[in-house]
């Protein structure tokens, strides 16, 4: 099946700091990919859609300056939180689906966990 | 009203046992029917997809649609430890387009 990477798998800053968070589809090209917030103990919250080459789609009531996401090229995504604070702390995670297998569902990575101090 | 619901559970269920997972939804558009799987920490796992109405099975697992009472389920059979987890339905308008997910329901089950 293909396969999805996400790094880090966990990271801690400071407030007020910067963090990237990198998505890789490693086994198929992407054209689409999807980014997820998720609380504990809650479901999955899309917080954008990215497509390669052009510039994210944000679901409403999500800051598209704080998160910026960039789509450089088929295999890779970016996400990162500007100037985190500690409300931002939370597990993101990263999806992709292959191309050419229409509903077939999105391939999820491992997960980010955030925590900012 | 969600446009997905699902129970939450938690659900706890003898090693050996036919599992049950159930959601319900409201948009009729919805055409493409997911489960996943995601244990503590880590992101989701596609277990299983089908699209409009009908059965599809998998090893132990049995995914079933019913598109005119907007009605999904999910069936284990044989489970195991190793199948405690949250499970989330999720469904889409089209293939691949982004994804409306169920709240997840936590199963474990007891050896």
């Amino acid at each position: 099946g293909a396969v999805v990477s996400q790094h880090p798998s966990w990271v801690i800053c400071k407030s007020g700091t910067s963090v990237k968070i990198e998505c890789r589809s490693l086994d198929f090209q992407a054209t689409t990919m999807f980014w997820y917030r998720q609380f504990p103990k809650q479901s999955l919250m899309l917080m954008a859609t990215s497509n390669e080459g052009s510039k994210a789609t944000y679901e409403q009531g999500v800051e598209k300056d704080k998160f910026l996401i960039n789509h450089a090229s088929l295999t890779l995504s970016t996400l990162t939180v500007t100037s985190a604070h500690p409300e931002d702390s939370s597990f993101y995670i990263c999806s992709a689906s292959e191309p050419g297998t229409p509903g077939a569902g999105q391939y999820f990575g491992p997960g980010t966990r955030l925590t900012v101090t | 009203q969600k446009e997905v619901e699902q129970d939450p559970g938690p659900l706890s269920v003898p090693e050996g046992a036919i599992v049950s997972l159930n959601c319900t939804y409201s948009n009729s558009a919805f055409q493409y029917f997911m489960w996943y799987r995601q244990y503590s920490r880590k992101g989701p796992e596609l277990l299983m997809y089908t699209y409009s109405s009908g059965n599809k099975e998998d090893g132990r697992f049995t995914a079933q649609v019913d598109k005119s009472s907007k009605y999904i389920s999910l069936f284990i059979r044989d489970s195991q430890p190793s199948d405690s987890a949250t499970y989330l339905c999720a469904m889409s308008n089209f293939g691949n387009e982004k994804l409306t997910f169920g709240t997840g329901t936590r199963l474990t089950i007891i050896p």
